[in-house]
């Protein structure tokens, strides 16, 4: 079965600085989605950035970039520029039929 | 999002009694997804469905029921709902571009 891993419960950050939040994940697919969430308080659910398997460049959405490594199965998270509207949960996910969530990454921006 | 809505937003309700919760989506996506979310756990699946009257189990399915008996509705089901059922249920979407979530209903049992 499909899994993955967010080794950081808990990250803090300098307001403008860069982070970087890790994910790994296990699979035996050649053919799947990798994505990265964001939950801030609200609840709501937003789509940070999307990567294509297939594709071996990395996905880039404004100050915010992933690092694919496909052989290692690692799908890391770069946040430049950190602002405090950048602080909330963090979810890595895995999508082939259906998408599997890690367990998150709680963000701190420090003013 | 305003394509899915789910209803109520907030629900307190007794052990033992059945509770349905409702996923309004207006989009005409065939994929549609319960999640559960708890402190520690991230999201779970509950269950999904891949066409009306086509559903199947996630991976924490125990206690729940789903049914989809048109394209635009979505509804789970807590047959007899205990206080582990206590938690934050999201429904989401496949379209196009990836995954839509709706805005979740906290629900908790006493």
């Amino acid at each position: 079965a499909q899994t993955v891993t967010q080794s950081q419960p808990e990250m803090s950050v300098q307001e403008a600085e860069t982070v970087t939040l890790s994910c790994t994940y296990d699979t035996s697919e050649s053919d799947y989605y990798l994505f990265w969430y964001k939950q801030p308080p609200s609840r709501q659910m937003i789509l940070v950035i999307r990567q294509e398997a297939y594709k071996q460049q990395n996905a880039t959405e404004n100050r915010f970039s992933v690092n694919f490594q496909k052989a290692a199965k690692s799908f890391s998270l770069k946040i430049s520029d950190s602002q405090l509207g950048d602080a909330a949960m963090y979810f890595c996910a895995y999508r082939d039929d259906k998408i599997i969530f890690g367990k998150g990454t709680r963000l701190h921006i420090l003013p | 999002d305003a394509g899915i809505t789910q209803s109520p937003r907030h629900k307190v309700t007794e052990t033992g009694t059945p509770v349905t919760l409702r996923c309004h989506q207006t989009e005409n996506h065939r994929y549609m997804y319960w999640y559960r979310q708890d402190p520690g756990h991230g999201l779970r699946l509950i269950h999904y469905s891949y066409g009306v009257k086509d559903t199947d189990k996630g991976e924490v399915s125990d206690g729940y029921s789903v049914s989809r008996s048109k394209t635009e509705d979505f509804l789970l089901t807590l047959e007899s709902a205990t206080s582990s059922q206590t938690s934050v249920y999201f429904c989401a979407t496949l379209g196009h571009y990836g995954y839509t979530f709706g805005s979740g209903t906290r629900l908790t049992v006493v």
